[in-house]
């Protein structure tokens, strides 16, 4: 099992580049996350998806785009990149919660370091 | 408002010494599970231990051990005979919406402990 893995781990853009954040898991997680974590500040919330094909807005979604098209993988995309986006992001996944079930926390990838100029 | 609050932003033990990191949240809901994850220097995020709310006995996991009063909304972690691997970032979390299709995961902003030698 490689749990939850992110690519790439360091990745430096200048402003106003695009690029794509992937995810993925391979323990058949219905639930996928995408954080960014700033000095301070803990985890945020970009986006997050319940399932295939579902996505909807975290905390702080502005500047960000997912998709899930397939179960295992969860994209986050950047369209124009920001300073302000400087952050290491890390993506999540879990099951859906059942009362009493004993593997109900996140699992998380390594995390992605991204700088912007 | 769904909410975690760590007060204390770093701490530090002497190796061996026993170590109280503080939290507390805010829900509505009555079913809920609470975690604290660890953060080393890799920034992995890491869990330590859970504790289901509708369990009034406290978590335990070797040296790491919860103090949970759902009534004041409190979930302390103590660490006992501290080692210098114990040394990270620590994040205390919840996770509502058990059993529907809306699991939320809500994060502190973390306590750095240093374990000195």
């Amino acid at each position: 099992n490689a749990g939850v893995t992110q690519t790439p781990k360091f990745r430096v853009l200048k402003t106003g580049q695009s690029m794509t954040l992937l995810c993925a898991q391979d323990m058949n997680h219905e639930y996928m996350y995408w954080y960014r974590q700033d000095p301070g500040m803990g985890l945020r919330l970009i986006h997050y998806s319940v399932g295939e094909g579902t996505t909807a807005k975290g905390e702080v979604p502005d500047g960000y785009n997912v998709s899930r098209l397939k179960k295992q993988n969860f994209l986050l995309g950047l369209e124009s990149a920001a300073p302000s986006q400087t952050s290491v992001y890390f993506c999540a996944s879990s099951y859906l919660a059942l009362l009493g079930r004993v593997d109900n926390e996140q699992f998380f990838g390594p995390g992605t370091r991204l700088t912007v100029l | 408002a769904q909410t975690v609050t760590q007060s204390q932003p770093e701490m530090s033990v002497q190796e061996a010494e026993t170590v109280t990191l503080s939290c507390t949240y805010d829900t509505s809901e009555n079913n809920y599970y609470l975690f604290w994850y660890k953060q080393p220097p890799s920034r992995q995020m890491i869990l330590v231990i859970r504790q289901e709310a509708y369990k009034q006995q406290n978590a335990t996991e070797n040296r790491f051990s919860v103090n949970f009063q759902k009534a004041a909304k409190s979930f302390s972690l103590k660490i006992s005979d501290s080692q210098l691997g114990d040394t990270a970032m620590y994040f205390c979390a919840f996770m509502t919406g058990i059993s529907n299709t809306g699991n939320q995961f809500y994060f502190g902003t973390g306590t750095s402990l240093t374990v000195i030698p």
